[in-house]
């Protein structure tokens, strides 16, 4: 089955500053890869997605990178902001969806 | 780390009737679980957030008399699809989350139960 895992864990920056949040899949038959955001005390809220068929997709702030041969890919946030802060967990979905252990992001004023 | 179980991983039933869903946390209370359902090949649908001890809170549009949620103890919820038919064939996937003191307040999935109604 498929196998997702994230790094890094937690993930501290400056205001302002750029953050990345990198995942690989084992199941080359994935082709959906959603990214959500999780704020304290909330479920997960979808904030980003890619399909296998398409390399980079970006939202305003937020960009999705995939790369189908190495199968890994990466959340973008740049110019970060406190609200930014919160839980990230990325997944890989072919018809189940498996989800990596998730990133804390802390963005310092 | 905090691991969730989901149980059964795969299930198939006959239209009309019920099946039900276990999610436990396995080394920590979880104060809350939230329930999804996957479309095929679309992302995940928050159903409800289930609280120990009180009762869940449904988004809008899921039939609270349809899907049974209980979550009666701090390591256990519950799905139930009651007099489930083909339209209700989907994965569904529970997560949970304990708190600050326990250690365990970062979200954590279970691996999904797939029910197919014939």
């Amino acid at each position: 089955g498929e196998n997702v895992e994230q790094h890094p864990s937690t993930l501290s920056v400056q205001e302002g500053d750029s953050a990345v949040i990198k995942c690989t899949y084992s199941d080359s038959a994935s082709n959906y890869f959603p990214w959500y955001k999780q704020e304290l005390g909330k479920g997960p809220q979808l904030i980003i997605d890619i399909r296998s068929n398409v390399g980079e997709k970006k939202d305003q702030r937020i960009a999705v990178t995939l790369n189908k041969t190495a199968k890994h890919f990466s959340l973008h946030i740049t110019e970060t902001q406190p609200e930014d802060s919160a839980v990230y967990f990325c997944a890989a979905s072919d018809n189940d969806m498996r989800f990596g252990a998730g990133t804390r992001l802390t963005v310092k004023p | 780390g905090a691991v969730v179980s989901q149980h059964p991983s795969w299930v198939i039933c006959k239209s009309g009737t019920s099946v039900k869903i276990e999610c436990r946390s396995l080394d920590f209370q979880a104060t809350t679980m939230f329930w999804y359902r996957q479309f095929p090949k679309q992302s995940l649908m928050l159903m409800a957030t289930s609280n120990e001890g009180s009762k869940a809170t449904y988004e809008q549009g899921v039939e609270k008399d349809k899907f049974l949620i209980n979550h009666a103890s701090l390591t256990l919820s519950t799905l139930t699809v009651t007099s489930a038919h083909p339209e209700d064939s989907s994965f569904y996937i529970c997560s949970a989350t304990g708190t600050e003191e326990s250690g365990a307040n970062v979200l954590t999935f279970g691996a999904g139960s797939r029910l197919t109604v014939l």
